[in-house]
């Protein structure tokens, strides 16, 4: 079974560009998070989708980034126009359906490799 | 809200030795906790979950982690070190309700010297 895959491993823009970064979960998995890592600061939660619809989107910075998840497939996450402030490492993350209220078996969400954004 | 502290930035500890990290945390409604580990140039994996079952869990290679209500802590340990123990480590803390995104910790870099 493949796992969460991300695209690109690595990008390097100039601030004021666009990039947009993909994410690809595990298939039929109805849970999708972003998080995002910058250097020297924790890992943090910008957003989760179930299947296509935004659940929480608490954690996104500003709206210069937008995420989407089309007919609930892969993700895609873009910054535009990306800033400096921008630069770290973008993981995304799936997870099957939750359990309902009352039921045990919470499942892990399982984590792609990441995606580092330089913003120079 | 919810919140992780890991004590220590960065650990070393020499090869065959206890390896301990510490994590602490901080939740308004019953937690779960978790740990994830970082290889070089690898995503994060899942070490070790607590779900409200038992309250010492053991992972994958080794590791184990005992919740500590009284404490608020979850701290991580392994008997004896592995040279391919090297990683960064990662505590989390998730609500048991229907949202289930992560809190992390800011992590813990671990070196094993030979």
């Amino acid at each position: 079974e493949a796992g969460v895959t991300q695209f690109p491993s690595h990008s390097v823009i100039e601030k004021g560009q666009t990039v947009t970064l993909r994410c690809d979960p595990i298939s039929g998995h109805d849970n999708l998070y972003w998080y995002r890592r910058v250097m020297g600061k924790e890992i943090k939660f910008l957003l989760h989708f179930v299947k296509e619809s935004k659940q929480d989107e608490s954690g996104m910075p500003n709206n210069r980034f937008l995420a989407e998840r089309t007919g609930g497939t892969y993700s895609t996450l873009k910054v535009q126009p990306a800033e400096l402030e921008d630069s770290g490492v973008y993981f995304c993350a799936s997870s099957p359906q939750a359990a309902h209220s009352g039921t045990p078996g919470w499942t892990e969400a399982f984590f792609g490799q990441g995606t580092r954004l330089t913003v120079v | 809200a919810q919140s992780v502290t890991q004590l220590g930035s960065h650990v070393s500890v020499s090869e065959g030795a206890l390896v301990l990290l510490r994590c602490n945390y901080s939740s308004s409604v019953p937690p779960y906790l978790f740990w994830y580990v970082q290889y070089p140039n690898q995503g994060l994996q899942l070490l070790l979950k607590y779900t409200s079952a038992a309250t010492l869990v053991k992972g994958i290679n080794g590791f184990e982690a005992e919740f500590k209500k009284s404490e608020t802590s979850f701290h991580l340990t392994k008997p004896s070190a592995h040279m391919s123990d090297a990683a960064e480590y990662f505590c989390a803390v998730s609500g048991s309700g229907s949202a289930r995104q992560l809190t992390f910790g800011s992590g813990t870099q671990l070196t094993v010297l030979p």
